[in-house]
């Protein structure tokens, strides 16, 4: 079965402050993981994606997340953080076309607040 | 470019109603797909399209729920006899070729059933 957790609900650090926010996965193929964000009143929006390769990969505004086969994770980090960042970030693993279908699965989310 | 636009923005209806969500993805997208967000259950996958056909229909349930779409430049999402445990936001998302897990989500629409 593939599942995706995010055991923190909910997080709150200081602007400025460094940030992990912690994913774990289960997948019986090739995983494929992204993270979304949700800003208020916001659709959802892909911040970073890994495929293959370097396990660490880039993404927007400063995030990057860290994929390890062998402890089934992929956490997202950001070395500073803003006001701004304060949303809901998913993790969301997918086998894409393995088995015909590219459809995601969400983990629950983990509600950043970035407090001044 | 426009994103992915979603009508109506809110709709309430009452016990046993018919609700019709609407979703319009973005020009070019070749891949439709169709979420539920609720805050006890999350965001879960209902519908996938790709090239106006239906790909993924796994997390539709089985009955009262119908997706279409009738061509390239709309989908729809039809709950019949709506329940209050339908109440949610409905997202919709579409995506260039459908295979490579980058979704372009609509604001969605939030459904009240009274």
């Amino acid at each position: 079965a593939q599942s995706v957790t995010q055991p923190d609900a909910r997080v709150t650090v200081s602007e400025g402050a460094s940030l992990q926010l912690r994913c774990k996965y289960s997948s019986s193929g090739t995983p494929y993981l992204f993270w979304y964000v949700q800003y208020p009143r916001q659709g959802l929006q892909l911040l970073l994606k890994y495929y293959s390769g370097d396990p660490v990969v880039q993404g927007v505004n400063g995030f990057e997340a860290e994929f390890s086969k062998s402890n089934s994770s992929f956490h997202l980090r950001k070395a500073s953080v803003h006001w701004s960042d304060s949303a809901v970030y998913f993790c969301v693993l997918s086998h894409l076309n393995q088995g015909g279908s590219a459809k995601l699965i969400f983990g629950e989310g983990t509600k950043l607040t970035v407090s001044s | 470019n426009a994103g992915v636009i979603q009508t109506p923005r809110h709709k309430v209806t009452g016990k046993g109603q018919e609700a019709t969500l609407w979703c319009e993805p973005i020009s070019g997208h070749s891949a439709v797909f169709w979420y539920r967000q609720t805050i006890v259950q999350g965001l879960e996958f209902l519908t996938y399209f790709r090239n106006q056909a239906p790909i993924d229909d796994s997390g539709m349930p089985k009955e009262r729920f119908s997706a279409q779409m009738p061509n390239q430049s709309h989908s729809t999402l039809k709950i019949q006899s709506t329940q209050p445990q339908d109440s949610a936001v409905y997202l919709c998302a579409s995506s260039l070729r459908g295979n490579t897990g980058q979704l372009y989500f609509g604001e969605g629409s939030k459904l009240t059933v009274l």
